[in-house]
């Protein structure tokens, strides 16, 4: 089948806008996450959004949902170093979550 | 404490070898999931269960069994180990299939 994709790393600077993008495989679905793995951690769900929702906004954390192009965005602003980490975004298939293979994004001071 | 925890966090064994991950949760929780996980392939799953008579095997179930020993306890073998299971692997619960929680991870490495 079709995989959940996006880019695989971004860098930049602390204080700057983070964006990172994701394409999924199902029209239905009815519930998008994005995850976030820290260094030598496990994944912890970061925020979702409902398919019927284009934006969800949470402090510095902006998502985005095209669903004609099913496109997924996660912007971060003010970008800080605590933010590097991987960030997965993930949909629901059947009982199964699917995940991209995840973006490192890379904060320099 | 941790709500989802997994013995051992870094196992070095070697190709042959029986190996036994083990996951426990506190979030009581009935879906349990094991997953692994390379660099630059994101996450795959490997089996999962809806409750303790209830287990599904996921997309990479070849060379791995799974013991679901009560609703706190979910286990993964490896029967005979083999280079090529080196990853690192993750436990997760969940109520329904979207929100998962995920435990540490166990790196484990087959010389």
């Amino acid at each position: 089948g079709e995989d959940v994709e996006q880019s695989l790393f971004l860098s930049v600077r602390e204080g700057d806008s983070s964006v990172i993008n994701c394409t999924y495989t199902d029209s239905s679905s009815t519930y998008l996450y994005w995850y976030k793995q820290e260094p030598g951690a496990g994944l912890q769900l970061l925020t979702y959004i409902f398919s019927n929702m284009d934006m969800k906004q949470d402090q510095r954390l902006t998502v985005l949902l095209n669903k004609k192009d099913k496109h997924l965005s996660l912007r971060i602003a003010d970008t800080q170093t605590g933010d590097s980490a991987i960030y997965f975004c993930a949909e629901v298939e059947g009982t199964a979550l699917i995940f991209g293979k995840g973006t490192t994004l890379s904060v320099s001071s | 404490d941790a709500d989802v925890t997994q013995t051992p966090r870094n196992r070095i064994t070697k190709t042959g070898k029986r190996i036994m991950l083990e996951c426990s949760q506190t979030k009581g929780h009935d879906r349990m999931y094991w997953y692994r996980q390379d660099p630059g392939l994101g996450l795959q799953l490997i089996y999962y269960s809806f409750d303790v008579k209830d287990i599904n095997k996921g997309e990479i179930s070849d060379g791995y069994s799974v013991s679901r020993q009560a609703q706190a306890k979910f286990s993964l073998s490896l029967e005979s180990a083999i280079p090529n299971q080196t990853a690192l692997y993750f436990c997760a619960t969940s109520v329904g299939p979207g929100e998962q929680f995920f435990g540490p991870g166990t790196r484990l490495t087959v010389l």
